[in-house]
């Protein structure tokens, strides 16, 4: 069965420093993975997503991650944290190869950025 | 940037009550999707539904739930006689192909009293 393990429930960091999201997955094959992003009072928005293409994957918003089959992680990354990237965001794997149904949320981190 | 709308954004209703929660997909999208997060805890898969009927529910979706798509464009989430547990954040979503992106509404938190 498919998971994924959000490390941090909280990260706080001070603005222009780097942002790091730790993820981990189990998976019995080769998953989708994607990073999903809530501000206050809104949606979940795709930052990006991972389909066995290129190991590192560019999102929105300067945000990446990198795909490590040996680690099975999926870390965000964000070189300089900005004030608006304060939220919550969501590790996520797709039983699916490729797909997107029935998606299985981490527990979240939600990430602070002080000035 | 179209998007997923959810109505109403705050629902409170008393247990045993049938409840009705509504979302209008993105107009051009085939599938059609309802999460769930309680609070404190993940985000939970409850329907996916495809070509007029349910293509994938889990173990949450038992028979106290129905989804509904009685027009061109909306899609209800019902649940028909309310528990203490159905309190929740409720998100709809869709997509337009079953490898494409998900895009998520606002939510709607249900709170049963």
């Amino acid at each position: 069965a498919q998971s994924v393990t959000q490390l941090d429930s909280h990260v706080s960091v001070s603005e222009g420093t780097p942002v790091l999201l730790r993820c981990n997955y189990s998976s019995s094959y080769s998953p989708s993975l994607f990073w999903y992003v809530q501000h206050p009072n809104k949606g979940l928005q795709l930052l990006l997503k991972y389909t066995s293409a290129a190991t590192l994957v560019k999102g929105i918003n300067g945000f990446e991650a990198e795909f490590k089959k040996s680690e099975t992680s999926f870390h965000l990354t964000k070189p300089s944290a900005h004030m608006s990237d304060a939220a919550e965001y969501f590790c996520v794997v797709s039983p699916l190869s490729g797909g997107y149904n029935k998606l299985i949320f981490g527990a979240g981190t939600r990430l602070a950025v002080h000035p | 940037e179209p998007e997923v709308t959810q109505t109403p954004s705050h629902q409170v209703t008393q247990m045993g009550q049938e409840v009705i929660l509504r979302c209008v997909p993105i107009s051009n999208h085939l599938y059609f999707y309802w999460y769930r997060q309680i609070l404190g805890q993940k985000v939970e898969f409850l329907v996916s539904f495809y070509n007029n009927e349910i293509s994938e529910k889990s173990e949450i979706f038992d028979d106290q739930f129905s989804v509904e798509r009685p027009d061109g464009s909306n899609f209800t989430l019902k649940i028909r006689s309310t528990k203490l547990e159905d309190s929740a954040m409720y998100f709809c979503a869709s997509g337009t192909g079953f490898d494409s992106p998900l895009h998520f509404g606002n939510g709607t938190r249900l709170t049963v009293t």
